[in-house]
């Protein structure tokens, strides 16, 4: 069984670009939720995404969206990026978007914005 | 939002002692969870609880959801150098517009000396 993937592995980009960032969620599992961690902080929930639609949303502005597939992979979208959003990004995969279906996390991918 | 107060911030301990962390909320929460997250990974899942009042066991660690619903402690027994990384707490409570988020403590850096 694989677990959840997540490219790219690091990313550098400039303020004011745009980035994407993929998740693969784990076979058999219909949600997938995005974490934010800063460094020295524990993750924030971005969004949840649920049989391809979004199932709640954090405290994040717009230019931060998202997308589910078919497949139940997801990609994040950040646009207009800022310094302060240098982080790891994490995303985790469930079976459902209950709390307690357990959500089963990426590596995630470490974005720097210089 | 839902604050989590995570402590200690860090431990220093020798293997072979006991360690204890501890989590309280604000909120009620109808899960708590504990990860595990290793420089460079995602957070692995520790321990579940869904109950108030639940003692669960996995291996050398030992988790509690508290009868309040407010708070969760994790205890490691007889502690090993690979029990090194940052430990998080996190809730969930499941119902309306926050369902299917976690709420994450800011961690407990815990390093053990050989």
């Amino acid at each position: 069984e694989t677990g959840v993937t997540q490219s790219p592995t690091h990313l550098i980009k400039t303020r004011g670009q745009q980035v994407t960032l993929r998740c693969s969620s784990q076979s058999g599992h219909n949600t997938v939720s995005w974490y934010q961690q800063a460094l020295g902080q524990g993750p924030q929930f971005i969004f949840q995404y649920y049989r391809e639609e979004e199932n709640g949303r954090g405290n994040f502005p717009p230019r931060f969206s998202g997308l589910q597939f078919p497949n139940y992979s997801s990609e994040l979208n950040v646009n207009a990026l800022e310094l302060d959003d240098s982080a790891l990004y994490l995303c985790a995969s469930s079976l459902g978007r209950g709390g307690t279906d357990t959500q089963y996390f990426g590596p995630g991918t470490r974005l720097t914005v210089l | 939002g839902q604050q989590l107060n995570q402590s200690p911030q860090s431990m220093f301990i020798q293997e072979g002692e006991d360690v204890s962390m501890n989590c309280t909320s604000s909120s009620i929460f109808n899960t708590w969870l504990w990860y595990k997250q290793d420089p460079g990974e995602g957070p692995v899942l520790l321990i579940a609880l869904y109950k108030a009042g639940e003692l669960t066991s996995n291996g050398r660690l030992t988790a509690q959801f508290g009868i309040t619903r407010k708070d969760s402690f994790l205890n490691i027994s007889a502690s090993i150098p690979s029990d090194v990384g940052i430990y998080f707490c996190a809730g969930a409570a499941d119902r309306g517009s926050t369902l299917g988020r976690l709420y994450f403590g800011r961690g407990t850096q815990l390093t053990v000396w050989p």
